[in-house]
């Protein structure tokens, strides 16, 4: 079975310190895998995904994310945080029939 | 602006009423959701279309009933709601289902509190 696992239910950082939020998932095939934003009071909206060409993958904002295999990881990386990207992030993979897994979400605080 | 939108934004209905949730989208895609969001829990998906054809209802209480009369058209009929099911509710909608890799479109969804 499929699993998504974000570490942190929350993660601050300072104005224009690293982001790094955390994703760890299981899949018994390839995986394709996303990062969506969620801002206060909003829908979810795609941030970057995995389709199995390059390992790292640039989203929109300034964000990026690297699939690593060996360790069954698809983390968020920003280099330098902004108050506009203050929001709750999920990452999620898709199942061999359609549905997406998602992660419980991490909500990204920054400090001004 | 989003090419999928959700009326109405806010909703609040008591135990024994009849409401519906509406959701349209522009982006000529083929599939369409409905997501529960809740606090502290990860998006449940409810029900999948494809094609106007349900294909998927994760076991969510008859009190939540879809229609999807075409393929842009996407209602939630709710009746007989308890509180537990005061969430915010997303549409979304994907250009194929047969496609692990594609992108899913949210609206901005409707918040449901059930008194």
């Amino acid at each position: 079975a499929q699993s998504v696992t974000q570490l942190g239910s929350h993660v601050s950082v300072s104005e224009g310190a690293l982001v790094l939020l955390r994703c760890n998932y299981s899949s018994s095939v390839p995986p394709y895998l996303f990062w969506y934003v969620q801002y206060p009071n909003q829908g979810l909206q795609l941030l970057l995904k995995y389709t199995s060409a390059a390992t790292l993958v640039k989203g929109i904002n300034g964000f990026e994310a690297e699939f690593k295999k060996s360790e069954t990881s698809f983390h968020l990386t920003k280099p330098s945080a902004h108050m506009s990207d203050a929001a709750e992030y999920f990452c999620a993979v898709s199942s061999f029939n359609y549905q997406l897994i998602w992660g419980a979400g991490t909500k990204l605080i920054i400090k001004p | 602006e989003t090419g999928v939108t959700q009326t109405p934004r806010h909703l609040v209905m008591g135990m024994t009423n009849k409401k519906s949730l509406k959701c349209e989208q522009h982006l000529g895609h083929n599939a369409m959701y409905w997501y529960k969001q809740s606090a502290k829990k990860p998006l449940e998906l409810m029900f999948v279309y494809s094609l106007e054809e349900r294909v998927e209802n994760n076991s969510v209480p008859s009190r939540f009933s879809p229609e999807c009369p075409n393929s842009s058209h996407l209602f939630l009929h709710l009746h007989t709601l308890q509180p537990e099911d005061s969430a915010l509710y997303l549409c979304a909608s994907s250009q194929d289902l047969r496609d692990p890799g594609n992108t899913i479109y949210f609206g901005e969804g409707s918040w449901l509190t059930v008194v």
